[in-house]
């Protein structure tokens, strides 16, 4: 069974503020890499699927990379604003999907 | 609006009882998912499906049984096999099985023991 990994755990930021944060994973028999944000109330919303290594993925304020050779992707949210407080999930599928425990960002006013 | 219905929002069980959890999307996906969250957890693997009248065993199933007669339809039974049964439940689809394709959440159950 694969193993992700997500760090930070929990983070609090400026309103203002850029951040990132890491997603880990076995780099053997990858083949796809998810990031979702989770608010709270509400269902997760998918944010990037990746596949090859050194995708960059761009939405908004919000961009991914991705390593696969070495196991981890980033992302980074650029400019932090309060509607940026979230859990994000990452997952990663070789023949199951498997998904870290979340990175819960805050966004301090 | 398309999307997935989970129904419903809160539910809760007595001990020795059998409980079915509904999910069904109107996207046309062809593929759905079950899993589970406890706390300090990510996401587990329950049961997932590919195509209708076919369904395989996730990371986590032993306790649970599902069903998918239905293209729009995956409900999730949770036996009184099941020794642990609290926690937060999440459907999800995707329009197939293949690996770069985002999954589509629904709003979650949460099942509590009496």
């Amino acid at each position: 069974i694969l193993n992700v990994e997500q760090s930070p755990q929990s983070l609090h930021v400026q309103e203002g503020d850029s951040t990132n944060f890491t997603c880990s994973f076995p780099s053997s028999n990858f083949y796809a890499l998810h990031w979702y944000r989770w608010e709270t109330a509400k269902s997760p919303e998918a944010l990037f699927v990746m596949t090859l290594n050194g995708d960059e993925k761009k939405k908004g304020r919000i961009s991914a990379t991705l390593n696969t050779k070495e196991g981890y992707s980033y992302l980074y949210i650029k400019g932090s604003q309060p509607e940026d407080s979230a859990t994000y999930l990452c997952a990663s599928k070789d023949d199951k999907i498997i998904f870290g425990k979340g990175t819960r960002l805050h966004i301090l006013p | 609006d398309g999307g997935i219905t989970q129904s419903p929002k809160y539910l809760f069980r007595k001990e020795g009882q059998n409980v079915t959890l509904s999910c069904e999307q109107n996207l046309n996906h062809d593929a759905m998912y079950w899993y589970r969250q406890d706390p300090g957890q990510g996401l587990r693997l329950i049961y997932y499906s590919q195509i209708v009248n076919d369904f395989q065993k996730g990371d986590i199933a032993e306790g649970y049984s599902v069903s998918r007669e239905k293209k729009e339809s995956f409900p999730l039974t949770v036996t009184s096999a099941q020794k642990n049964p609290t926690a937060f439940y999440l459907c999800a689809s995707s329009p197939t099985g293949i690996s770069n394709q985002p999954q589509h959440f629904g709003d979650g159950t949460r099942l509590s023991i009496l």
